[in-house]
């Protein structure tokens, strides 16, 4: 039962354009949402974070968006630049919640 | 500082066998977790372990199997390998076993093969 997804297995953009990575989740309980980027024989990396009592967090070019009502977030990436491009996960915890829940990534790549 | 540090990196493995990996987590980290990643998936929860104690585990089964040392490092075994075990596996480590907001940091993972 996929209660993380992300729709979009891939999501190619021009260097200096915007980036936007979506994911849908499923799970009412859940209050904490973030987002990993993984290079390829690499772990993934913690990027960003958004926690349901706020609606945007923003940290340099990243920007997350939180539509709890929709059950909606999505990762903004301004401007995209060619090291972006990687395989980004959106996860998900609650409350006292120790693992994470994650969607099935999206591949970015950032065109020169 | 040295991060999360696993080991093997890759190894093959027959069905059947069995298989064993190994996670030394950041100093001063005491939580370390497992996950698996199949090609083309997110990476799934496995086990959760703090001060030596499984504090948590996915629906994974029996066959899956870990401990954590007093050093804080943990082993992952899986013993009758199928051939779906292939996948990557995860090591994080974390300071303590409360909510995950951000403070996990994963290793490079071990590329597991079943032939």
């Amino acid at each position: 039962d996929q209660q993380v997804k992300q729709n979009s297995p891939s999501l190619s953009v021009q260097e200096g354009r915007i980036s936007i990575l979506n994911c849908d989740y499923t799970n009412s309980m859940f209050d904490y949402f973030l987002w990993y980027k993984k290079y390829p024989a690499e772990g993934p990396t913690f990027l960003i974070s958004i926690s349901s009592i706020k609606d945007k967090n923003e940290d340099g070019r990243f920007t997350v968006f939180l539509n709890k009502s929709a059950k909606h977030l999505s990762l903004h990436i301004v401007p995209s630049q060619p090291g972006d491009s990687a395989v980004y996960f959106c996860a998900a915890s609650g409350i006292n919640d120790y693992k994470l829940s994650f969607g099935a990534g999206t591949t970015v790549t950032v065109r020169a | 500082d040295a991060g999360v540090t696993q080991s093997p990196t890759h190894l093959i493995k027959t069905r059947g066998q069995q298989v064993t990996l190994r996670c030394s987590p950041i100093s001063g980290h005491k939580s370390v977790s497992w996950y698996q990643q199949v090609l083309g998936q997110g990476p799934q929860f496995i086990f959760q372990y703090y001060e030596k104690e499984e504090r948590g585990r996915g629906n994974f089964p029996d066959r899956f199997s870990a401990r954590q040392f007093p050093n804080y490092s943990s082993e992952l075994n899986v013993n009758a390998l199928l051939l779906g075990d292939s996948a990557l596996y995860l090591c994080a480590s974390s300071l303590g076993p409360g909510q995950v907001t951000g403070e996990l940091f994963f290793g490079e993972g071990s590329r597991l093969t079943v032939l």
